[in-house]
């Protein structure tokens, strides 16, 4: 299968900071990535479609201007989680389609604000 | 009614056994349906897709779609205590501009 990495698999930061995670694609291109949150014992939810070269799609009741965007090539894909907040501590996991269906996990990375 | 669901369970099975997971769907002109892995504290791993009606087996998993009955499932055989996880269900849904749906997820516990 398709490899997806994501980087840092852990962070702790105290609130108010900002928070930068980044989403590869290691072999192969994705035009489009799909960022995902979780939190403990609940069930996968998309927060945002990423598009390589312009604005990323927001599901309802995901805050724009909180969670960053950005797709800035074919294999990166990075999410900016910015004045964080305790309640933004989650398990953050982004993924991505080598082709038409079959869609693949990055890792995820585990987010503590403390 | 949810567009994808599932038993949460858990379903415990013994070692050795057919771990049976089902899934049903709410859309009936989807075509694309997978099945991932999810253990505790990590990510979901893609463990098989179904597009076509009928049977797929790779190894000791078996995938099963029945269209009409918009249902999907996945058998285990010979199930080992390394199997137990929560599995999710997926579907790609038709007019959702290329987004996955899943399901809550199933929990699998295989006994000793």
């Amino acid at each position: 299968g398709a490899v997806v990495s994501q980087h840092p698999s852990w962070v702790i930061c105290k609130s108010g900071t900002s928070v930068k995670i980044e989403c590869r694609s290691l072999d192969f291109q994705a035009t489009t990535m799909f960022w995902y949150r979780q939190f403990p014992k609940q069930s996968l939810m998309l927060m945002a479609t990423s598009n390589e070269g312009s604005k990323a799609t927001y599901e309802q009741g995901v805050e724009k201007d909180k969670f960053l965007i950005n797709h800035a090539s074919l294999t990166l894909s990075t999410l900016t989680v910015t004045s964080a907040h305790p309640e933004d501590s989650s398990f953050y996991i982004c993924s991505a389609r080598p082709g038409a269906y079959e869609q693949y996990f990055g890792p995820g990375t585990r987010l503590t604000v403390t | 009614q949810k567009e994808v669901e599932q038993n949460s369970g858990p379903l415990s099975v013994p070692e050795g056994a057919i771990a049976s997971l089902n899934c049903t769907y709410s859309d009936r002109v989807s075509q694309s349906f997978f099945w991932y892995r999810q253990y505790s504290g990590k990510s979901p791993e893609l463990i098989m897709s179904i597009y076509s009606n009928g049977d797929k087996e790779d190894g000791r998993f078996t995938a099963q779609l029945n269209k009409a009955s918009q249902y999907v499932s996945l058998l285990i055989r010979d199930s080992q205590p390394s199997d137990s996880a929560t599995y999710l269900c997926a579907v790609l849904l038709t007019g959702t501009a290329s987004k996955l749906t899943f399901g809550t997820g199933t929990r699998l516990q295989v006994t000793l």
